[in-house]
């Protein structure tokens, strides 16, 4: 099966700087990568995703990449607020497989003020 | 987006009783849907996949007999946890994918908070 790779576990940027997260998968298959911010308490939140079609995609202060050769992609955050601080998860998911997701372990932001 | 309801929102039970999660897809139909469990600072660690109208795939070191699920229709997927225990205490989410243009998005439900005295 699928398996997703997320680093790092941890992430401590200063408000304003940019933040990176990346993640790795296994599987060849896998045709769409999205990213979700979860708060304390609350379910995740998709902020974007990307399909195995594109390269990039980009919205306001926050881009992804995906690299299909080397099965990797990755979440830009730019101009980091505090309100950026979270947990952020990648995941990946194929059109088999009964539309199971496969997801990181999760990095914690903090971006401090 | 789609929208994935779920309820209740919150439960506070003694230990030994029976507690039942519901998981609805509001405006789209769900074959599949996820249940996850959440420790506290810990990943999305899914539980089992409900099926409709069939038994649901449990992931390995889940228990079946402790962890009931039914999908008794398209829109409304359950979890049960039966004599819960103290460390049955967690965040439980279901999710319901959607599967479009060849895409399979996942929409999740604001999960159950569930504590056991």
């Amino acid at each position: 099966g699928e398996n997703v790779e997320q680093h790092p576990s941890t992430l401590s940027v200063q408000e304003g700087d940019s933040a990176v997260i990346k993640c790795t998968y296994s599987d060849s298959a896998s045709n769409y990568f999205p990213w979700y911010k979860q708060e304390l308490g609350k379910r995740p939140q998709l902020i974007i995703d990307i399909r195995s079609n594109v390269g990039e995609k980009k919205d306001q202060r926050i881009a992804v990449t995906l690299n299909k050769t080397a099965k990797h992609f990755s979440l830009h955050i730019t101009e980091t607020q505090p309100e950026d601080s979270a947990v952020y998860f990648c995941a990946a998911s194929g059109n088999t497989n009964a539309g199971k997701s496969t997801f990181g372990d999760g990095t914690t932001l903090t971006v401090k003020p | 987006g789609a929208v994935v309801s779920q309820h209740p929102s919150r439960v506070i039970c003694k230990s030994g009783t029976s507690v039942k999660i519901e998981c609805r897809s509001l405006d789209f139909q769900a074959t599949t849907m996820f249940w996850y469990r959440q420790f506290p600072k810990q990943s999305l660690m899914l539980m089992a996949t409900s099926n409709e109208g069939s038994k649901a795939t449990y992931e390995q070191g889940v228990e079946k007999d402790k962890f009931l699920i039914n999908h008794a229709s398209l829109t409304l997927s359950t979890l049960t946890v039966t004599s819960a225990h103290p460390e049955d205490s967690s965040f439980y989410i279901c999710s319901a994918p959607r599967i479009a243009g060849g895409y399979n998005e996942q929409f999740f439900g604001p999960g159950t908070r569930l504590t056991v005295l």
